[in-house]
């Protein structure tokens, strides 16, 4: 089993509708969770990191699920620019260590 | 601020030839990262910096890469030879702190093809 798990997509979604993917990790003793958006062809960008108490900013919503060892990208009235890769990555044992997901493709179409 | 810059954004070198790719993290920023992306591993950590001195090169395929980090703004990631599989996306990335808990702020990226 991959240490950080998501499906690869891709996920084909109309303009306006809620889209949620979600993204699970093997270290129970993980502590850290971030997604990332990677446009085509660009450098991965922090879209918002997972607090325990969940985390939402404007029409995107991250959970965390503890118990059972996912967290979850919620995004709501899609639109045609939220095209992209969405990589989440976990802390691993070490303090400087991230482990990535392979992400997952997310198309709005119009 | 200008962000991480890297060179050259895109390689096309030939098997056997020697490829270096540059680094320069946002200043202030002691943690630095290369790592390199494929279609078929993804994002695979290479090497991690913490204040110039490298931490963790466990990540580094082979003999045949090699990083250095002479000062807190310039890094290079060297391949000799390279070769066909290492064709791929590499980025530097940079961050204050360990980077394990904060925001990686990633360059462009240099796109190597080898032949």
């Amino acid at each position: 089993r991959k240490e950080v798990e998501q499906d690869p997509g891709p996920f084909n979604v109309p303009e306006g509708a809620t889209v949620a993917f979600n993204c699970t990790y093997s270290n129970s003793a993980s502590q850290s969770f971030f997604w990332y958006r990677q446009d085509c062809r660009k450098e991965p960008k922090l879209l918002m990191s997972v607090y325990s108490s969940g985390n939402e900013d404007g029409r995107f919503t991250a959970q965390l699920n503890r118990a059972s060892q996912y967290i979850s990208l919620l995004i709501r009235d899609s639109k045609l620019s939220d095209s992209a890769t969405y990589l989440c990555a976990v802390n691993g044992d070490s303090n400087y260590q991230l482990i990535w997901g392979a992400g997952t493709k997310l198309i709005i179409k119009p | 601020d200008a962000g991480v810059i890297q060179s050259p954004r895109h390689e096309v070198t030939e098997m056997g030839q020697e490829v270096t790719l540059r680094c320069k993290p946002i200043s202030g920023h002691n943690s630095l990262f290369w790592y390199r992306q494929t279609m078929m591993r993804g994002l695979e950590l290479l090497i991690y910096f913490n204040n110039n001195v490298p931490i963790d090169d466990s990540g580094m395929p082979e003999d045949r890469f090699s990083a250095k980090m002479p000062n807190a703004s310039f890094s290079t990631l060297k391949i000799q030879p390279s070769e066909p599989r290492d064709s791929a996306v590499y980025f530097c990335a940079s961050t204050r702190g360990a980077g394990g808990t904060g925001e990686l702020f990633f360059g462009e990226g240099s796109r190597l093809t080898v032949l």
